[in-house]
């Protein structure tokens, strides 16, 4: 299985400041016709999981534009512009190149 | 508005069977992938297994982890998504998602709890 590992795992943050979680793959997941199936999912406290980005930089509807996402080959990064309250939670990097999708640790985000 | 509910999960004894259910609404449930994901007390999410379309004459896939102990199912019909567990573990214990988790939005359920314990 292709094994993602993020970093930090904890991120405290100040309100109105930027955050940034990083994603490895130990493998490539560009696939022969370039895409690469690179999601990030926000899980807030209680809550489900809802993906905010798919394709490594491609935000879902609803999804605030202070989300971003970046990267290539194996190397990924989740930007948020600005921290706000309601982006408290954890946050996911997950991998659909290769069965099984697998996900990252996790990095959970708290305001400082 | 779409909703998937799981329900099903509950106290079992190492060794046991249980059977999860997810029904669906809101959305085309026969056009997608449903997944079942897994996520324990505490820890981080391991996607357990997916179904296909009809068209894709319903082909399952699972992760190495419950492979020959779990079984996916659905009834387009009912707009529903199943779960076999069989043989369970202590360590199969989770709140158990369905989930397409390669689709836009919130198709998350809400999870059901399954707790293997003697």
């Amino acid at each position: 299985d292709i094994v993602m590992t993020q970093s930090p795992l904890s991120l405290p943050v100040t309100l109105g400041q930027p955050a940034s979680i990083s994603c490895r793959s130990d493998q490539s997941l560009v696939l022969s016709d370039g895409t690469i199936y690179l999601s990030w999912f926000q899980q807030r406290p209680g809550q489900s999981p809802r993906r905010l980005i798919y394709k490594v930089s491609n935000r879902d509807s609803g999804v605030p534009d202070r989300f971003s996402g970046s990267g290539s080959g194996s190397d990924f990064t989740l930007k948020i512009s600005r921290v706000e309250a309601e982006d408290v939670g954890v946050y996911y990097c997950m991998q659909a190149a290769h069965w099984p999708d697998t996900f990252g640790q996790g990095t959970k985000l708290e305001i400082k | 508005e779409v909703q998937l509910v799981e329900s099903g999960g509950t106290l079992v004894q190492p060794g046991g069977s249980l059977r999860l259910s997810c029904t669906t609404s809101g959305f085309s449930f026969s056009d997608h992938w449903m997944d079942w994901v897994r996520q324990a007390p505490g820890k981080g999410l391991e996607l357990v297994g997916r179904i296909k379309l009809r068209a894709q004459n319903y082909i399952t896939q699972y992760a190495a982890s419950v492979k020959g102990r779990f079984t996916i199912s659905r009834d387009d019909s009912k707009n529903s998504v199943y779960l076999q567990m069989n043989s369970l573990k202590t360590e199969d214990t989770a709140l158990y998602y369905c989930a397409d988790v390669g689709a836009p939005g919130d198709l998350w359920g809400q999870g059901t709890l399954v707790t293997v314990s003697s």
